[in-house]
Protein backbone atom coordinates (compact mmCIF):
# COMPACT_ATOMS: atom_id res chain seq x y z
CA UNK A 1 0.00 0.00 0.00
CA UNK A 2 1.20 3.08 -0.84
CA UNK A 3 1.43 5.51 2.05
CA UNK A 4 3.37 8.44 3.68
CA UNK A 5 4.64 8.68 6.96
CA UNK A 6 5.34 12.15 8.52
CA UNK A 7 7.17 13.11 11.79
CA UNK A 8 7.10 14.65 14.34
CA UNK A 9 3.19 15.45 14.43
CA UNK A 10 3.81 18.57 15.79
CA UNK A 11 6.88 20.84 16.72
CA UNK A 12 7.37 24.04 18.70
CA UNK A 13 10.74 26.14 18.16
CA UNK A 14 11.98 29.33 19.09
CA UNK A 15 12.87 32.25 16.01
CA UNK A 16 15.69 31.70 14.83
CA UNK A 17 16.54 28.12 15.63
CA UNK A 18 16.87 25.49 13.22
CA UNK A 19 14.69 22.14 12.92
CA UNK A 20 14.15 19.06 10.97
CA UNK A 21 11.32 17.32 9.59
CA UNK A 22 11.06 14.01 8.91
CA UNK A 23 9.51 11.98 5.90
CA UNK A 24 9.24 8.03 4.96
CA UNK A 25 7.37 6.87 2.41
CA UNK A 26 6.43 3.63 0.74
CA UNK A 27 4.93 4.71 -2.63
CA UNK A 28 6.44 2.25 -5.45
CA UNK A 29 7.25 3.27 -8.49
CA UNK A 30 8.63 6.14 -7.13
CA UNK A 31 8.88 9.41 -9.81
CA UNK A 32 9.65 12.37 -7.35
CA UNK A 33 8.97 13.89 -3.31
CA UNK A 34 7.48 17.34 -2.55
CA UNK A 35 7.59 19.09 0.43
CA UNK A 36 4.52 21.75 0.55
CA UNK A 37 4.04 24.30 2.65
CA UNK A 38 0.59 25.19 4.29
CA UNK A 39 -0.55 27.98 6.32
CA UNK A 40 -3.74 27.78 7.73
CA UNK A 41 -6.69 28.08 5.84
CA UNK A 42 -4.49 28.25 2.82
CA UNK A 43 -4.06 25.76 0.03
CA UNK A 44 -0.62 23.99 0.43
CA UNK A 45 2.50 25.64 -1.83
CA UNK A 46 5.21 23.94 -3.06
CA UNK A 47 8.77 24.52 -1.70
CA UNK A 48 11.07 21.76 -3.38
CA UNK A 49 10.67 18.49 -6.12
CA UNK A 50 13.17 16.14 -5.80
CA UNK A 51 13.34 13.35 -8.20
CA UNK A 52 15.19 10.09 -7.91
CA UNK A 53 18.58 10.94 -9.08
CA UNK A 54 18.28 13.91 -6.74
CA UNK A 55 19.34 14.04 -3.41
CA UNK A 56 19.24 17.53 -1.98
CA UNK A 57 17.88 20.83 -3.14
CA UNK A 58 17.53 23.83 -1.55
CA UNK A 59 15.15 26.79 -1.73
CA UNK A 60 16.32 29.76 0.43
CA UNK A 61 16.60 28.88 4.13
CA UNK A 62 14.85 24.96 3.18
CA UNK A 63 16.17 22.75 2.31
CA UNK A 64 15.14 19.03 1.37
CA UNK A 65 17.35 15.52 1.39
CA UNK A 66 16.21 12.54 -0.26
CA UNK A 67 17.61 9.03 0.14
CA UNK A 68 15.73 7.02 -2.13
CA UNK A 69 17.34 3.67 -1.16
CA UNK A 70 16.16 3.60 2.36
CA UNK A 71 12.95 6.19 1.30
CA UNK A 72 13.30 8.71 3.23
CA UNK A 73 13.52 12.55 3.02
CA UNK A 74 14.14 15.43 5.41
CA UNK A 75 13.46 19.28 5.27
CA UNK A 76 15.97 21.56 7.07
CA UNK A 77 14.38 25.30 8.15
CA UNK A 78 17.33 27.54 9.12
CA UNK A 79 17.33 30.54 10.73
CA UNK A 80 12.51 30.24 12.05
CA UNK A 81 10.99 32.84 11.26
CA UNK A 82 7.87 33.75 12.88
CA UNK A 83 6.28 33.49 8.91
CA UNK A 84 7.37 29.55 8.83
CA UNK A 85 4.73 28.62 10.96
CA UNK A 86 2.62 26.10 9.24
CA UNK A 87 1.79 22.75 8.38
CA UNK A 88 4.71 21.12 6.40
CA UNK A 89 3.33 18.14 4.10
CA UNK A 90 5.39 15.37 2.44
CA UNK A 91 3.63 14.75 -1.19
CA UNK A 92 4.85 11.54 -2.70
CA UNK A 93 4.04 11.05 -6.85
CA UNK A 94 4.15 7.32 -8.77
CA UNK A 95 5.71 7.16 -11.88
CA UNK A 96 3.75 5.92 -15.10
CA UNK A 97 0.50 7.30 -13.44
CA UNK A 98 -0.89 9.54 -16.69
CA UNK A 99 -2.88 11.48 -13.65
CA UNK A 100 0.30 12.86 -11.84
CA UNK A 101 -1.05 11.01 -8.40
CA UNK A 102 -0.23 12.08 -5.36
CA UNK A 103 -0.10 10.33 -2.24
CA UNK A 104 0.50 13.03 0.76
CA UNK A 105 1.47 12.39 4.38
CA UNK A 106 -0.54 14.29 7.13
CA UNK A 107 1.92 16.88 7.60
CA UNK A 108 3.85 18.15 10.67
CA UNK A 109 2.63 21.30 12.27
CA UNK A 110 5.33 24.01 13.12
CA UNK A 111 4.84 26.75 15.59
CA UNK A 112 7.82 29.41 15.90
CA UNK A 113 7.68 31.68 18.82
CA UNK A 114 9.45 34.55 19.32
CA UNK B 1 1.18 32.50 -6.79
CA UNK B 2 -0.95 30.29 -8.79
CA UNK B 3 -3.93 31.02 -10.62
CA UNK B 4 -6.27 29.32 -9.34
CA UNK B 5 -9.54 30.82 -7.11
CA UNK B 6 -11.97 29.28 -5.21
CA UNK B 7 -15.20 30.80 -4.06
CA UNK B 8 -16.73 31.45 -1.28
CA UNK B 9 -13.44 30.73 0.70
CA UNK B 10 -16.10 30.02 3.64
CA UNK B 11 -19.33 29.07 3.75
CA UNK B 12 -22.16 27.82 6.81
CA UNK B 13 -24.91 26.33 5.69
CA UNK B 14 -28.09 24.30 7.49
CA UNK B 15 -28.59 20.95 6.96
CA UNK B 16 -30.65 19.74 3.35
CA UNK B 17 -29.26 22.75 1.50
CA UNK B 18 -27.68 22.71 -2.18
CA UNK B 19 -24.43 24.41 -2.66
CA UNK B 20 -22.13 24.36 -5.38
CA UNK B 21 -18.50 24.86 -4.83
CA UNK B 22 -16.29 27.11 -7.38
CA UNK B 23 -13.19 26.54 -8.63
CA UNK B 24 -11.79 28.48 -12.01
CA UNK B 25 -8.35 28.68 -13.11
CA UNK B 26 -6.04 30.89 -15.79
CA UNK B 27 -3.04 28.48 -16.42
CA UNK B 28 -4.89 26.28 -19.16
CA UNK B 29 -4.10 23.21 -17.30
CA UNK B 30 -6.04 20.24 -18.58
CA UNK B 31 -5.95 18.21 -15.57
CA UNK B 32 -7.89 19.45 -11.81
CA UNK B 33 -8.49 18.11 -8.61
CA UNK B 34 -11.01 18.11 -5.67
CA UNK B 35 -9.46 17.09 -2.42
CA UNK B 36 -10.81 17.31 0.96
CA UNK B 37 -8.90 17.21 4.38
CA UNK B 38 -10.11 17.66 7.86
CA UNK B 39 -7.88 19.27 10.43
CA UNK B 40 -4.93 17.24 10.93
CA UNK B 41 -5.00 14.87 8.81
CA UNK B 42 -3.75 14.27 4.82
CA UNK B 43 -5.74 15.55 1.85
CA UNK B 44 -7.70 13.27 0.32
CA UNK B 45 -8.82 13.06 -3.34
CA UNK B 46 -12.58 12.82 -4.19
CA UNK B 47 -12.70 13.75 -7.83
CA UNK B 48 -10.43 14.82 -10.79
CA UNK B 49 -10.83 15.18 -14.51
CA UNK B 50 -8.40 15.02 -17.59
CA UNK B 51 -10.28 17.26 -19.48
CA UNK B 52 -13.23 19.11 -20.86
CA UNK B 53 -15.99 16.36 -20.32
CA UNK B 54 -14.50 13.97 -18.63
CA UNK B 55 -14.39 13.39 -14.65
CA UNK B 56 -13.11 10.56 -12.46
CA UNK B 57 -13.91 9.44 -8.90
CA UNK B 58 -10.80 9.92 -6.43
CA UNK B 59 -9.82 7.56 -3.72
CA UNK B 60 -12.19 8.60 -1.26
CA UNK B 61 -15.82 8.07 -1.32
CA UNK B 62 -18.38 11.22 -1.44
CA UNK B 63 -21.60 12.39 -1.99
CA UNK B 64 -20.38 15.48 -4.09
CA UNK B 65 -20.25 15.40 -8.42
CA UNK B 66 -18.77 17.68 -10.26
CA UNK B 67 -18.74 18.80 -14.01
CA UNK B 68 -16.35 19.86 -16.50
CA UNK B 69 -17.66 21.50 -19.20
CA UNK B 70 -14.80 24.05 -19.55
CA UNK B 71 -11.10 24.05 -18.99
CA UNK B 72 -11.21 26.90 -16.78
CA UNK B 73 -14.20 25.58 -14.49
CA UNK B 74 -14.08 22.89 -12.39
CA UNK B 75 -17.01 23.37 -9.64
CA UNK B 76 -18.63 20.92 -7.34
CA UNK B 77 -22.02 20.70 -5.94
CA UNK B 78 -23.78 18.99 -3.17
CA UNK B 79 -26.81 18.15 -3.70
CA UNK B 80 -28.33 18.15 0.01
CA UNK B 81 -25.66 19.04 2.52
CA UNK B 82 -25.27 17.04 5.96
CA UNK B 83 -22.64 18.26 9.08
CA UNK B 84 -20.13 15.16 7.97
CA UNK B 85 -19.99 17.04 4.93
CA UNK B 86 -17.90 19.90 7.05
CA UNK B 87 -14.55 20.45 6.15
CA UNK B 88 -12.11 21.98 4.08
CA UNK B 89 -12.06 21.33 0.17
CA UNK B 90 -9.52 22.20 -2.43
CA UNK B 91 -9.27 22.16 -5.69
CA UNK B 92 -6.20 21.93 -7.60
CA UNK B 93 -4.82 22.05 -11.52
CA UNK B 94 -1.93 20.18 -13.22
CA UNK B 95 0.10 20.21 -16.03
CA UNK B 96 3.34 18.01 -16.82
CA UNK B 97 6.62 19.77 -17.22
CA UNK B 98 9.46 18.97 -19.10
CA UNK B 99 10.33 16.27 -17.05
CA UNK B 100 7.32 14.41 -17.37
CA UNK B 101 6.11 15.62 -13.42
CA UNK B 102 3.32 16.81 -12.18
CA UNK B 103 3.35 19.75 -10.48
CA UNK B 104 0.15 20.26 -8.96
CA UNK B 105 -1.18 24.10 -7.62
CA UNK B 106 -3.66 24.37 -5.15
CA UNK B 107 -6.14 27.39 -4.63
CA UNK B 108 -6.81 28.84 -1.30
CA UNK B 109 -9.42 26.58 -0.38
CA UNK B 110 -13.46 26.48 0.87
CA UNK B 111 -14.26 25.59 4.42
CA UNK B 112 -17.48 24.48 4.68
CA UNK B 113 -19.62 24.11 8.03
CA UNK B 114 -22.87 22.44 7.73
CA UNK B 115 -25.41 22.78 10.69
Amino acid sequence: KNQVEQSPQSLIILEGKNCTLQCNYTVSPFSNLRWYKQDTGRGPVSLTIMTFSENTKSNGRYTATLDADTKQSSLHITASQLSDSASYICVVSDRGSTLGRLYFGRGTQLTVWP
Amino acid sequence: EADIYQTPRYLVIGTGKKITLECSQTMGHDKMYWYQQDPGMELHLIHYSYGVNSTEKGDLSSESTVSRIRTEHFPLTLESARPSHTSQYLCASSEPDPQGSYEQYFGPGTRLTVT
